[in-house]
């Protein structure tokens, strides 16, 4: 079974600033997907970023950008030059053959100003 | 862009009520979701259902049914409301295809109360 671990419920970053969001996952296949998903204060959750596990080149967009260990199982999130905007509900989630993502608990960022 | 829509985006049912919430995604995507979200408990799969007809359970089905009749609505039941059912509900679609290479589109979520 997968699973997905976030051990920071909560994060505050100065704007500006840099901030890094931990996640780790378990799985047994070879094969799977990891993704970063934000979820603003009464807004839609949508997509911040996404890594192929076969693939060693860390994912970026924009200020966003992962650091990708596979044998550690490890998958961050890095966001750079922190905005307002970004403050939200950070969910990191796995997905394999069975088709289903699964999430971790979230971590709430604020970002001070 | 694709849509997911949520018909209703606050509900206040009574236990032992049976309660519908309607998703539909306006992008022909074969694939839906539902999702039960909980402070401290993240996001936990109730059923996902691949085509028309099709469903399949996820973590946490119990006191939960799905209905997908037509390709672009998915339907979560609660048959008999209780109290550990309040929450929030998400509804997402994305694709067929290689999983996890689809990327899911989310509705704006439906807050459940159940006194």
């Amino acid at each position: 079974a997968q699973t997905v671990t976030q051990s920071q419920p909560e994060m505050s970053v100065q704007e500006a600033e840099t901030v890094t969001l931990s996640c780790t996952y378990d799985t047994s296949e070879s094969d799977y997907y990891l993704f970063w998903y934000k979820q603003p204060p009464s807004r839609q959750m949508i997509l911040v970023i996404r890594q192929e596990a076969y693939k060693q080149q860390n994912a970026t967009e924009n200020r966003f950008s992962v650091n990708f260990q596979k044998a550690a199982k490890s998958f961050s999130l890095k966001i750079s030059d922190s905005q307002l905007g970004d403050a939200a509900m950070y969910f990191c989630a796995s997905c394999g053959a069975t088709n289903k993502l699964i999430f971790g608990t979230g971590t709430l960022l604020a970002v001070q100003p | 862009d694709v849509k997911v829509t949520q018909s209703s985006r606050y509900l206040v049912k009574r236990t032992g009520e049976k309660v519908f919430l309607e998703c539909v995604q306006d992008m022909d995507h074969e694939n839906m979701f539902w999702y039960r979200q909980d402070p401290g408990l993240g996001l936990r799969l109730i059923y996902f259902s691949y085509d028309v007809k099709m469903k399949e359970k996820g973590d946490i089905p119990e006191g939960y049914s799905v209905s997908r009749e037509k390709k672009e609505r998915f339907s979560l039941i609660l048959e008999s409301a209780s109290t550990n059912q309040t929450s929030m509900y998400l509804c997402a679609s994305r694709v067929g295809g290689t999983p996890g290479a689809n990327v899911l589109t989310f509705g704006a979520g439906s807050r459940l109360t159940v006194l």
